[in-house]
């Protein structure tokens, strides 16, 4: 069962904009992560915020959490084509318990 | 530093039949997930191996199985495959347990029933 849930499911922007994901959850959580998938490949991870963080960034990414609204939100800057891929969040809702994915986002840069 | 292997990558069976799939883990990593991942479904948890003790179990069918060994290696199996059982499995590792820190996940090995 999906414990996230990306919104929205698809995104097409031209090169040089902002994409902006969001990911809604069900329950409590102990951490947050944004998970990357090109085509077909295995996933790569982005970035991990635990449940007492609000905000985190690496590179041109930017990483929200509102435990308060259940919400998380991942901003990547300057979209680039190579930006093109699946985004995933994926939540842990205590310490024993599996990481458990949403859905994703395709995300599509047009050059 | 080698990334987590997955063999073989592609694969074609029948339906009755049984596949196994296996999994080498980033060298010092104990911990191996195993993820299925079809159109529908999306991404579904299998199972995590710690130290080759099972340490989480989705819920999946018992035709589902996995093992991991001595050198942290992992193997998973399925017996009497079905249609719905085509997917992508990636395997993932961690250093301690998928739920404290990121997953390395491998390319994974798409699985064709026929």
């Amino acid at each position: 069962s999906q414990q996230g849930e990306e919104d929205p499911q698809a995104l097409s922007i031209q090169e040089g904009e902002n994409a902006t994901m969001n990911c809604s959850y069900k329950t409590s959580i102990n951490n947050l992560q944004w998970y990357r998938q090109n085509s077909g490949r295995g996933l790569v991870h982005l970035i991990l915020i635990r449940s007492n963080e609000r905000e985190k960034h690496s590179g041109r990414l930017r990483v929200t959490l509102d435990t308060s609204k259940k919400s998380s939100s991942l901003l990547i800057t300057a979209s680039r084509a190579a930006d093109t891929a699946s985004y995933f969040c994926a939540t842990v809702t205590s310490g024993n318990t599996p990481l458990v994915f949403g859905k994703g986002t395709r995300l599509s840069v047009i050059a | 530093k080698a990334g987590v292997t997955q063999t073989p990558r592609y694969l074609i069976k029948t339906r009755g039949q049984q596949v196994t799939l296996s999994c080498s883990p980033i060298s010092g990593h104990r911990s191996v997930s195993w993820y299925q991942q079809t159109p529908g479904q999306g991404l579904q948890f299998l199972f995590e191996y710690f130290s080759e003790t099972q340490r989480n179990k989705g819920n999946f069918p018992g035709r589902f199985s996995g093992r991991q060994f001595s050198n942290s290696r992992s193997e998973m199996n399925v017996s009497t495959l079905e249609l719905g059982d085509s997917a992508l499995y990636l395997c993932a590792s961690s250093f301690t347990g998928q739920n404290t820190g990121e997953l390395f996940f491998g390319e994974g090995s798409r699985l064709t029933v026929l």
